[in-house]
Formats: C-alpha cells, sequence, structure tokens
C-alpha cells in the first residue's frame, strides 16, 4: 500500500493540458523533494521531473511539476500521442526511512 | 554514455534465493554523489524501491523487505547485486537497476534515479 496517492486515470485530446495530483504526508511530500517518472508501454521508468519542478536535459518543457504542501502535482501541456504512458510520482520518506512511489496514473490520448 | 544491464536467472523456486546482477558501462560505480539501486514491478501493478547501495557499502532498504535483501558492490567488476531470500510468488516481477542520486543540506533532501537499465524478468515457480 503505496503511501504517495494518485488518480488511476488521466485522459485528454491532442493538444489539451492534463494535470495529475500526488498526495502525501508531511514525512514524504511535505519536507522533501519530489520525483515524477515516465513509464511508457513495455518500457523501464524514464526520469521526467526531478526536486519538484526540474526537468533533465532532453524532456520537453511541456512538462512540469510542482509541489505545495504535502500534495505535488505534474502538468502536461500540449498533449501528443506519445504522452500515453503511466506516471508515478516519488519522494524519500522520514518516516518509513526509505523512498516511496506513488499508486500510479495511466494517461491516454483519446 | 552510461548504461546499465540486469543478468540473472529468469526463474527461481519458492523459498529459494533470488539473485541478479547489473552491471555498469560508460562510467564508474564508484563516482561520489551516487548510489546504485534496485526498483520491481509485479505484473500489472506500480513500482516498488527495494534498496541502494554505495560504492563503499553503506546502504540503503525497503523496511518492508530488509530481513530478506542484501545488495552488495563489485567496484572492481563495476557491478552491484541483489540477493532476495526466501522468495514466494509474490516477488514475482520485472527487477530494475538505476543509478541514484543523493544529495542533501539543511534546506533540502534529493533522492532519485536518472540512470535505468532495461529491466530483467524474474518468475517464482516450482
Amino acid at each position: 500500500q503505496s503511501v504517495l496517492t494518485q488518480p488511476p486515470s488521466a485522459s485528454g485530446t491532442p493538444g489539451q493540458r492534463v494535470t495529475i495530483s500526488c498526495s502525501g504526508s508531511n514525512s514524504n511530500i511535505g519536507s522533501k523533494t519530489v520525483n515524477w517518472y515516465q513509464q511508457l508501454p513495455g518500457t523501464a521508468p524514464k526520469l521526467l521531473i526531478y526536486s519538484s519542478n526540474q526537468r533533465p536535459s532532453g524532456v520537453p518543457d511541456r512538462f512540469s511539476g510542482s509541489k505545495s504542501g504535502t500534495s505535488a502535482s505534474l502538468a502536461i501541456s500540449g498533449l501528443q500521442s506519445e504522452d500515453e504512458a503511466d506516471y508515478y510520482c516519488a519522494a524519500w520518506d522520514d518516516s518509513l526511512n526509505g523512498y516511496v512511489f506513488g499508486t500510479g496514473t495511466k494517461v491516454t490520448v483519446l | 554514455q552510461l548504461q546499465l544491464q540486469e543478468s540473472g536467472p529468469g526463474l527461481v523456486k519458492p523459498s529459494e534465493t533470488l539473485s541478479l546482477t547489473c552491471t555498469v558501462s560508460g562510467g564508474s560505480i564508484s563516482s561520489s554523489s551516487y548510489y546504485w539501486g534496485w526498483i520491481r514491478q509485479p505484473p500489472g501493478k506500480g513500482l516498488e524501491w527495494i534498496g541502494s547501495i554505495y560504492y563503499s557499502g553503506s546502504t540503503y532498504y525497503n523496511p518492508s523487505l530488509k530481513s530478506r535483501v542484501t545488495i552488495s558492490v563489485d567496484t572492481s567488476k563495476n557491478q552491484f547485486s541483489l540477493k532476495l531470500s526466501s522468495v514466494t510468488a509474490a516477488d514475482t516481477a520485472v527487477y530494475y537497476c538505476a543509478r541514484t542520486y543523493i544529495s542533501s543540506s539543511p534546506s533540502y533532501y534529493y533522492y532519485y534515479m536518472d540512470v535505468w537499465g532495461k529491466g530483467t524478468t524474474v518468475t517464482v515457480s516450482s
């Protein structure tokens, strides 16, 4: 049972903006930075956002992250068909003394 | 560029020990600021962090798996390994190795996996 909660699914048409939420607690998101990973079908996860709002080199600026209190969000603007994937938030948890992943959100491009 | 490759048996019997190795190429496993970790994903389910190790041998483990997990490093071979004992069907998963960046100060704490292997499927069955 993950300590980071995400909606199971999200969807949008090409060009739309989609937002995915990630809810945690003071021991993880509330006190640590949040990371987001994208997992395309049949492939390994890929780091999408680190330190809550930083993009690694090569990640399009259509992807953006934010954090407020014990929640975080990933926004995908100008949704494209290749964005269809599973998205996971993650953070270090001080209470568990371990790294925790969110429950995951499947994004569908209609 | 840095690449990671998992290897090991694809089939393990219940109650036995799962053993996997991750070979790092294109960079040194002894790089500062980087730990080396394992993550798994059961079929159709989400990601679960297993643990990570520094080249010096310092480790972090998932508390829920800690009693059964050992992660070790061999700097001479640029490899690190995972052993998971007393496996059951619930340990059936794709196992990924990943480079993990760790940095902290009083005002921030960074911990994230920035380079991943392609993953290897391990099935626990008799």
